[in-house]
């Protein structure tokens, strides 16, 4: 099946800087993939939506202004955590898919904001 | 609007028993429905999808699970429980039919455990 990597996979920063997180889709291309937002013992939640070379859309609730997102080619997306506070320390999921074919998810990435 | 519900947040069963994890859905439009399985610190794996086509949908791992319309549900089952099976199932359904753009809309979880 198709591949999705996510990097880093873990990631500790100080309250107030930024991250970023990168979602790559290794052995096809996806114009569209989705950020997920889980918290421990919890479901994923919908973040947003990255279109290739447009706008993400983001779901209700969710700062467009906090949580980047960018699109730049077929094959990567970023998601970047904006002033980073405690609150935002979650595990992070991308997913992708190519026509026709299901979303394969990413491993994942635990951010722990200090 | 489309929605999951995973009845059950944590089920318990003997090596060997059967697993059954319920799932019913909410759907306008004919759906596409997913299980998917997360290990501690993981992302998710699909474990089976529905479409189209045959109700009975088998799996990796041994398992499978049957799309019931008029009861608008998708049970994951498997015969006889590993102890590698222990981990969080998440049954999911698509907005629009398992493109590329499709949102994916999860249940809350059923966390399995396995007992010796």
């Amino acid at each position: 099946g198709a591949v999705v990597s996510q990097h880093p996979s873990r990631v500790i920063c100080k309250s107030g800087t930024s991250v970023k997180i990168e979602c790559r889709s290794l052995d096809f291309q996806a114009t569209t993939m989705f950020w997920y937002r889980q918290f421990p013992k919890q479901s994923l939640m919908l973040m947003a939506t990255s279109n290739e070379g447009s706008k993400a859309t983001y779901e209700q609730g969710v700062e467009k202004d906090k949580f980047l997102i960018n699109h730049a080619s077929l094959t990567l997306s970023t998601l970047t955590v904006t002033s980073a506070h405690p609150e935002d320390s979650s595990f992070y999921i991308c997913s992708a898919g190519d026509f026709q074919e299901t979303q394969y998810f990413g491993p994942g990435t635990r951010l722990l904001v200090l | 609007a489309q929605s999951v519900t995973q009845l059950g947040s944590h089920v318990s069963v003997s090596e060997g028993a059967l697993v059954l994890l319920r799932c019913n859905y909410s759907s306008s439009v004919p759906p596409y429905l997913f299980w998917y399985v997360q290990y501690p610190n993981q992302g998710l794996q699909l474990l089976l999808k529905y479409t189209t086509g045959a109700t009975l949908v088998k799996g990796i791992n041994g398992f499978e699970a049957e799309f019931k319309k008029s009861e608008t549900s998708f049970h994951l089952t498997k015969p006889s429980a590993h102890m590698s099976d222990a981990a969080e199932y998440f049954c999911a359904v698509s907005d629009r039919g398992g493109s590329s753009a499709s949102k994916i809309i999860f249940g809350s979880g059923t966390r399995l455990s396995i007992r010796p």
